[in-house]
């Protein structure tokens, strides 16, 4: 079964910076687009950033770019989100997605972003 | 962006009656290799989205006979034949034809 796992999320003040990683296991992610969605609490789903199987086109929605990096490493078979200068309004779970033939989503790990 | 619009986005339903959800998008989400790029998504509570419904018909593998997905253009629905209480949950279209990808605002299923 195809596992992800999300890691780095927690508790950061306005302007600070965190550093998002998905571990995949029993799915080769190298020919897959990944992207990563969020979900403030309570609220609906919303793309963040998005990347093709090679890391060589990056998309990211208005409001954090600038501000987040998207890149995967195939050869560890996992997909990074750096998030520089932090917004409260960047508060959500943020969910590790694949796009294949089927779709698969990890667990989500919380981002809290708070003074 | 395009902007994707579900109703109802309160869908009170019976236990083996029929549900019926719509989305439209502002703009059209047919590609010009004649795809129609347009899912839909389940959310059970407490629980990471799953994927239901893919280019506007097709069912994933494992997704009851009792869901399905029709539409063109810019209509789309979901429809479940007969609501089963598994079934309670938060449902998302989401359009990845033009970029930015998004979804809908959701439609929450209640028994």
């Amino acid at each position: 079964e195809v596992q992800l796992v999300e890691s780095g999320g927690g508790l950061v003040q306005p302007g600070g910076s965190l550093r998002l990683s998905c571990e995949v296991s029993e799915f080769t992610i190298s020919s897959s687009w990944m992207s990563w969605v969020r979900q403030a609490p309570g609220k609906g789903l919303h793309w963040a950033a998005h990347i093709n199987p090679v890391g060589s086109d990056k998309y990211y929605v208005d409001s954090v770019k600038g501000r987040f990096t998207i890149s995967r490493d195939n050869a560890k078979n996992s997909l990074s989100l750096q998030m520089n200068s932090l917004r409260v309004e960047d508060t959500a779970v943020y969910y590790c997605v694949i796009w294949s033939s089927s779709v698969h989503w990890g667990p989500g790990t919380l981002v809290t972003v708070s003074s | 962006d395009v902007v994707m619009t579900q109703s109802p986005l309160s869908l009170p339903v019976t236990l083996g009656q029929p549900a019926s959800i719509s989305c439209r998008s502002s703009q059209s989400l047919v590609h010009s290799d004649g795809n129609t790029w347009l899912d839909w998504f389940q959310q059970r509570p407490g629980q990471s989205p799953r994927r239901l419904i893919y280019k506007v018909s097709n069912r994933d593998s494992g997704v009851p006979d009792r869901f399905s997905g029709s539409g063109s253009g810019t209509d789309f629905t979901l429809k479940i034949s007969r609501v089963e209480a598994e079934d309670v949950g938060i449902y998302y279209c989401m359009q990845y034809r033009h970029w930015p990808h998004n979804f809908g605002q959701g439609t929450k299923l209640e028994i």
